[in-house]
């Protein structure tokens, strides 16, 4: 069974570009969530999708951010215009069980860089 | 607001010693607690979970740990390390309605040396 998967692995932009990272979950997982790691600090919830709709946005950190999860299967996160400290690692996670025992399987993350 | 900390952001140690990483958290509810690994170009594993029950937690590959409610910790421990375990371990928390939204702590990385 493949895992959560990640696209791209590594990202270089300028500031101001558009950069937009894909997560696949596992196939049957209704539940997606993103998390974000400037350098050096602590991982960070940003949202969280059940199915197609955004259960919790709130580590969003401004609207230059925009999620979405077409269909209920793979998500995007956007990032319009980017800025220097965007960079940091993205993190995908899914899971299939809501609730305290959820089980959450991560992708190995996006490597975001803005220059 | 819930919040965990990580006292140690490395901790080198040699092969077959014994290792503690500490880890802290504050929460004015009840909590449940886990320990994540990520090795090197990876995805963060689940290494253990405490939800209830016995304090003394047993995760993969010979780590454990031990919830202690007075303290508010959750320290993660392994009797004899080896190079394999070199890697960034992040200590976690959530709640009961928090599901899959987990409050990490800074990490901490473990270099095992030969």
């Amino acid at each position: 069974e493949a895992g959560v998967t990640q696209f791209p692995s590594h990202s270089v932009i300028e500031k101001g570009q558009t950069v937009t990272l894909r997560c696949d979950p596992i196939s049957g997982h209704d539940n997606l969530y993103w998390y974000r790691r400037v350098m050096g600090k602590e991982i960070k919830f940003l949202l969280h999708f059940v199915k197609e709709s955004k259960q919790d946005e709130s580590g969003m950190p401004n609207n230059r951010f925009l999620a979405e999860r077409t269909g209920g299967t793979y998500s995007t996160l956007k990032v319009q215009p980017a800025e220097l400290e965007d960079s940091g690692v993205y993190f995908c996670a899914s899971s299939q069980v809501t609730g305290f025992n959820e089980k959450l399987f991560f992708g190995s993350g996006t490597q975001l860089s803005v220059l | 607001a819930q919040s965990v900390t990580q006292l140690d952001s490395q901790v080198p140690v040699f092969e077959e010693a014994p290792v503690e990483l500490r880890c802290n958290y504050s929460s004015s509810v009840s909590v449940y607690l886990f320990w994540y690994v990520q090795y090197p170009n990876q995805g963060l594993q689940l290494l253990l979970k405490y939800l209830s029950g016995s304090t003394l937690v047993k995760g993969i590959n010979g780590f454990e740990a031990e919830f202690n409610k007075s303290q508010t910790s959750f320290h993660l421990r392994k009797p004899s390390v080896h190079i394999s375990d070199t890697a960034e371990y992040f200590c976690a928390v959530t709640d009961y309605n928090q599901g899959g939204k987990l409050i990490f702590g800074q990490g901490t990385e473990l270099s095992v040396k030969p």
